[in-house]
């Protein structure tokens, strides 16, 4: 079982929905990153948090330490969204970051 | 301020040959971590460096190497290649060494293809 498991694993959506992707993890963490990945392999760091809620325009990222999950919510989504976004987290033992395997996001017009 | 920045950003290379990637991180960042990402794998933690001593390392064999230098850019090595190694290289760099409670900014990758 993987340290740090995504659902769902690929999201198509229509413009204007509203997003929700899942993140759960098995080890002791100190802080999760929410990852954004465009075709080409660019990536960029949405957010990273170790308690409660963050919110960076449309897009909102929540952490339950206590129940080892945490969610990404993107709202009135846009194809410009469509993506790969990758949870990871910073191994409280180790300082190193682990991933998920990530969740593919096509947004539709 | 400029991002991080690699090179090359595509490399084709033969097996049992050797690689060496460059990371030059945003100005100021001390840390630079590097990652491999493949189809089958995901994102791999390969290692950290800050300030010129490695302080991290992930699960690879020591055919991987790396280094950095006084200025922060950092060099991966990857010698004898197997075709396994073809995968996105990415480096991030930080400004402290520490993925806690600092964002990395990732550079566009080296994509290497062993043939």
């Amino acid at each position: 079982k993987n340290e740090v498991e995504q659902s769902p694993q690929n999201l198509t959506a229509q413009e204007g929905e509203f997003i929700t992707i899942n993140c759960s993890y098995s080890v002791g963490i100190s802080a999760l990153h929410w990852l954004q990945q465009h075709p080409g392999g660019g990536i960029v760091s949405l957010f990273m948090l170790s308690s409660g809620k963050k919110k960076h325009g449309r897009l909102i990222a929540t952490i339950n330490i206590q129940e080892k999950h945490s969610s990404l919510h993107i709202t009135a989504s846009h194809p410009r969204d469509s993506a790969v976004y990758i949870c990871a987290v910073s191994s409280y033992n180790t300082d190193k970051l682990i991933f998920g395997t990530g969740t593919r996001l096509q947004v539709f017009p | 301020k400029a991002g991080v920045t690699q090179t090359p950003r595509y490399l084709i290379k033969t097996r049992g040959q050797q690689v060496t990637l460059s990371c030059s991180p945003i100005s100021g960042h001390r840390s630079v971590s590097w990652y491999q990402q493949t189809p089958g794998q995901g994102l791999q933690f390969l290692f950290e460096y800050f300030s010129e001593t490695q302080r991290n390392k992930g699960n690879f064999p020591g055919r991987f190497s790396g280094r950095q230098f006084s200025n922060s850019r950092s060099e991966m090595n990857v010698s004898t290649l197997e075709l396994g190694d073809s995968a996105l290289y990415l480096c991030a760099s930080s400004s402290t060494g520490t993925t806690t409670y600092n964002e990395q900014f990732f550079g566009p990758g080296t994509r290497l293809t062993v043939l």
